[in-house]
């Protein structure tokens, strides 16, 4: 499984966007890249995937680069509800193995 | 409400006990995975199982064991082999092209 890196914490305005980067340079063609986010005590919470194309849903944007060696989650309007560690993870799409990381922690302040 | 439920939600064990946690999904999903989250650290696969009656090791199967008799049913049992058996268990279950869904988690302490 690629491996990915992240920033270690990140702090972003309640009400402005909040963009986390991921860099995943190992990633295989058939790989997908999965976003989940975790908050204290609670199990992950899937947020969203995609394989090349930019991806959004009701809850976020993915954009992945064109030679897919990076990728930005995008939370459009962040609250203190956002408030997480999130984690960038690569994996076929029948994820087997999700493999987790330390992810970011998103620390989104009034 | 379809879903994933573990229980209990704390747990305490005794040195030399073994520990059964629950993991029940009424997603009919068949894939099920048991992960283990130490703190400030993301989660690691324990075991996973694909379809009924069959099972296979994640990346730290040692001092763990899995039965898939149901396929609703996924439980994990801690046995005294596990050294270090403090941690967040996290249950899991997903269907074909379908993310990973997860419980609430079970957090177990030793006495």
């Amino acid at each position: 499984d690629a491996k990915t890196t992240q920033p270690t914490s990140m702090d972003c305005a309640e009400g402005r966007a909040a963009n986390l980067p991921c860099n995943h340079s190992t990633i295989s063609g058939n790989e997908y890249v999965y976003w989940y986010r975790q908050i204290h005590s609670q199990g992950p919470q899937y947020i969203i995937h995609g394989l090349k194309n930019n991806e959004t849903n009701e809850m976020a944007s993915l954009i992945i680069t064109e030679d897919r060696k990076s990728s930005t989650l995008i939370l459009p309007h962040a609250t203190l509800r956002d408030t997480a560690v999130y984690y960038c993870i690569v994996s076929l799409e029948y994820g087997n193995k999700l493999v987790f990381g330390a992810g970011t922690i998103l620390r989104v302040k009034s | 409400d379809g879903g994933i439920t573990q229980s209990p939600k704390y747990l305490f064990r005794k040195e030399g006990q073994n520990v059964t946690l629950s993991c029940e999904q009424n997603l009919n999903h068949d894939a099920m995975y048991w992960y283990r989250q130490d703190p400030g650290q993301g989660l690691r696969l324990i075991y996973y199982s694909q379809i009924v009656n069959d099972f296979q090791k994640g990346d730290i199967a040692e001092g763990y064991s899995v039965s898939r008799e149901k396929k609703e049913s996924f439980p994990l049992t801690v046995t005294s082999a596990q050294k270090n058996p403090t941690a967040f268990y996290l249950c899991a279950s997903s269907i074909w092209d379908q993310p990973q869904h997860f419980g609430d988690g079970t957090r177990l302490s030793i006495l």
